[in-house]
């Protein structure tokens, strides 16, 4: 299967700092990236869809502002939790979908916990 | 609108047992139905898929589902089950369009209990 990595796998930062979060594809080129929330013992949360080259596409009630995405490159996707409080504490996941899958498949990063403390 | 619903958030079996995970979905159009497994602090990991070719799909680590377009279901099922199946898992749909990639829509997951 393809790879997607993601970095750091734990952060912990104080109250008002930010904090970047990485996803890469190791082995392909990703046009598109997905970035997840997932609150403890709950589903992943579609917080937002990256696009290589232009900006992401939020979904309704993820602040914009505080989750700053950027697709700089077809590897890379950044999700920077800006101002951070505690209550932005979860796991944070990425996905992307190789081509040579006919885009039938997902695969996903390892996640990154995030606490504010 | 497309949804998925994972029936019972708890599933306790005994190590040897049958496995049997329930997902129903509802989508206006043809889905892409996936199972996924987690592992505690750790991504997800793809068990299967169906994309409309056969309707029994055989996955990973001996588990299987077989989608059945009248009863909107998605069962994952094991028929003996082992220790390390002890983990989260989760249903999710997708639309069917070409050229895009997969934004996938989640079931609340399921955590699998074994009990020896």
């Amino acid at each position: 299967g393809a790879v997607v990595s993601q970095h750091p796998s734990r952060v912990i930062c104080k109250s008002g700092t930010s904090v970047k979060i990485e996803c890469r594809s190791l082995d392909f080129q990703a046009t598109t990236m997905f970035w997840y929330r997932q609150f403890p013992k709950q589903s992943l949360m579609l917080m937002a869809t990256s696009n290589e080259g232009s900006k992401a596409t939020y979904e309704q009630g993820v602040e914009k502002d505080k989750f700053l995405i950027n697709h700089a490159s077809l590897t890379l996707s950044t999700l920077t939790v800006t101002s951070a409080h505690p209550e932005d504490s979860s796991f944070y996941i990425c996905s992307a979908s190789p081509p040579r899958t006919g885009n039938t498949e997902a695969f996903f990063g390892q996640g990154t916990r995030l606490t504010v403390v | 609108a497309q949804s998925v619903t994972q029936l019972g958030s708890h599933v306790s079996v005994s190590e040897g047992a049958l496995v049997l995970l329930r997902c129903n979905y509802s989508s206006s159009v043809p889905p892409y139905l996936f199972w996924y497994v987690q592992y505690p602090n750790q991504g997800l990991q793809l068990l299967l898929k169906y994309t409309s070719a056969a309707t029994l799909v055989k996955g990973i680590n001996g588990f299987e589902a077989e989608f059945k377009k009248s009863e909107t279901s998605f069962h994952l099922t094991k028929p003996s089950a082992h220790m390390s199946d002890a983990a989260e898992y989760f249903c999710a749909v997708s639309f069917s369009s070409s050229g895009s990639a997969r934004q996938l829509t989640f079931g609340s997951g399921t955590q699998l209990t074994v009990l020896p």
